[in-house]
């Protein structure tokens, strides 16, 4: 697709279960971003990965959470043994390069419920 | 320590009238600025930018304004649409992507 995909676009999980969120980002997009939104709040960065560079964490709120990025390209977003604070939507961005002029293009967003 | 900020959470606007966002950055480091509009269910949507060589620039409604000695830019849309109603984000560029929390217009017909 042309635009950046991400799944499910929903997802009800049960407190302590773990839970995977996938991103596909623009094909070429050497820069990929997780952000996510929880009610009422901002855009709250969580990490970002460029290229082959060691990603950038420091906006992981605990060691739950856990990110990757397969072949520079998808990228999953996992959160283990999820607490109902974790319920928010998680969006995915990515850009043609880190230079920093450049637009991020977004998902839809995963809208994780955690019950 | 939120290095951008926008202190309205919410603007209602009349149709026709112009509608004004307002955004305070702290680091000066990352003179380059984006605006987002997020509709519900959807991911934000690039808008418009601006960068420190300019103090103004004009996309058709939509017209950002930097004022770098003052740390403060704003988004000007006039007239207001209703299609306009949407939450507003503030971006710095730099390494960590800074978005302000967000204002949300509406504008009523």
């Amino acid at each position: 697709g042309a635009g950046v995909s991400q799944s499910p676009s929903n997802k009800v999980t049960e407190k302590g279960k773990d839970v995977e969120l996938r991103c596909d980002p623009i094909s070429g997009h050497t820069a990929l971003y997780w952000y996510r939104q929880s009610l009422g709040q901002g855009l709250e960065f969580l990490i970002y990965f460029q290229g082959n560079s060691a990603p950038d964490k420091s906006g992981l709120p605990s060691d739950r959470f856990s990110a990757e990025r397969t072949g520079g390209s998808v990228s999953t977003l996992t959160i283990q043994r999820t607490q109902q604070e974790d319920s928010a939507v998680y969006l995915c961005a990515s850009s043609s390069s880190l230079i920093l002029n450049t637009e991020a293009f977004f998902g839809q967003g995963t809208r994780l419920t955690v019950v | 320590d939120q290095q951008v900020k926008q202190n309205s959470p919410s603007l209602s606007v009349q149709e026709g009238r112009i509608s004004i966002l307002n955004c305070d950055y702290t680091n000066s480091m990352f003179d380059y600025f984006l605006w987002y509009k997020k509709y519900p269910a959807e991911g934000p949507t690039f808008l418009i930018s601006i960068s420190s060589i300019k103090d103004k620039n004009e996309d058709g409604r939509f017209t950002v304004f930097l004022n770098k000695s003052a740390k403060h830019l704003s988004l000007h849309i006039v007239p207001s649409q209703p299609g306009d109603s949407a939450v507003y984000f503030c971006h710095q560029t730099g390494n960590q992507f800074y978005f302000g929390t967000g204002t949300s217009l509406t504008v009523i017909p």
